[in-house]
């Protein structure tokens, strides 16, 4: 199975700092690779899907990149309502199968 | 637009079964996965299987295999995750959630309201 080692685990920031986390698979995954906003009590949120596309209707300052085994997800300015835990999710086609990542939660300074 | 609106939560006690049910209202089944995620307290998101309405394959994650049956009833549009062997691990929140495009491809963009599912003796 393809594992996914997200990180860091958690973070601290100040209002407008750009913030980046970091996916890793164990093997080459092409661009399948998806970001999710998570915050307690409601349901993940799809933000980027297919590891540089933006959801509709996701505020641009929401950011991916990369492919093959390396991705990035950035907030180019953090705000006060992007306090959440933000996951990676990757996808396998043989057999269909997903594997999230294991959260960062982002937190204000 | 498909809306996911799942069942009640559940109370179980250890050994037991849990089936929790997804409803997609507004529309019919496609051929897009329904997929069941959880997420126990303190933890992180763990997907657990899905399926494509129209069609009969499942797919479940390892972790789950003998456990976990996804079934679905297309005259009322509605999935089912039925989960045996209950222990206190599986306390968790459980979603069913549904795919951006055909298949499994491009990540989950609708998701249910969740429903709490307890083990307590």
């Amino acid at each position: 199975d393809i594992q996914m080692t997200q990180s860091p685990s958690s973070l601290s920031a100040s209002l407008g700092d750009r913030v980046t986390i970091t996916c890793q698979a164990s093997q080459d995954i092409n661009n399948y690779l998806n970001w999710y906003q998570h915050k307690p009590g409601k349901a993940p949120k799809l933000l980027i899907y297919d590891a540089s596309n933006l959801e509709t209707g996701v505020p641009s300052r929401f950011s991916g990149s990369g492919s093959g085994t390396d991705f990035t997800f950035t907030i180019s300015s953090l705000q006060p309502e992007d306090i959440a835990t933000y996951f990676c999710q990757q996808y396998d086609s043989l057999p269909p199968m997903y594997t999230f990542g294991q959260g960062t939660t982002v937190e204000i300074k | 637009q498909v809306r996911l609106v799942q069942s009640g939560a559940e109370v179980r006690k250890p050994g037991s079964s849990v089936k929790v049910s997804c409803k997609a209202s507004g529309g019919a089944f496609t051929n897009y996965a329904i997929n069941w995620v959880r997420q126990a307290p303190g933890q992180g998101l763990e997907w657990m299987g899905g399926t494509i309405p129209v069609f009969t394959a499942r797919n479940y994650a390892q972790k789950f295999q003998g456990r976990v049956t996804i079934t679905t009833d297309e005259s009322t549009t509605t999935v089912y995750m039925e989960l045996s062997s209950l222990t206190s691990e599986d306390t968790a929140v459980y979603y069913c959630a549904s795919t951006k495009f055909s298949g499994y491809r491009g990540g989950l963009d609708r998701w249910g309201q969740g429903t709490l599912v307890t083990v307590s003796s």
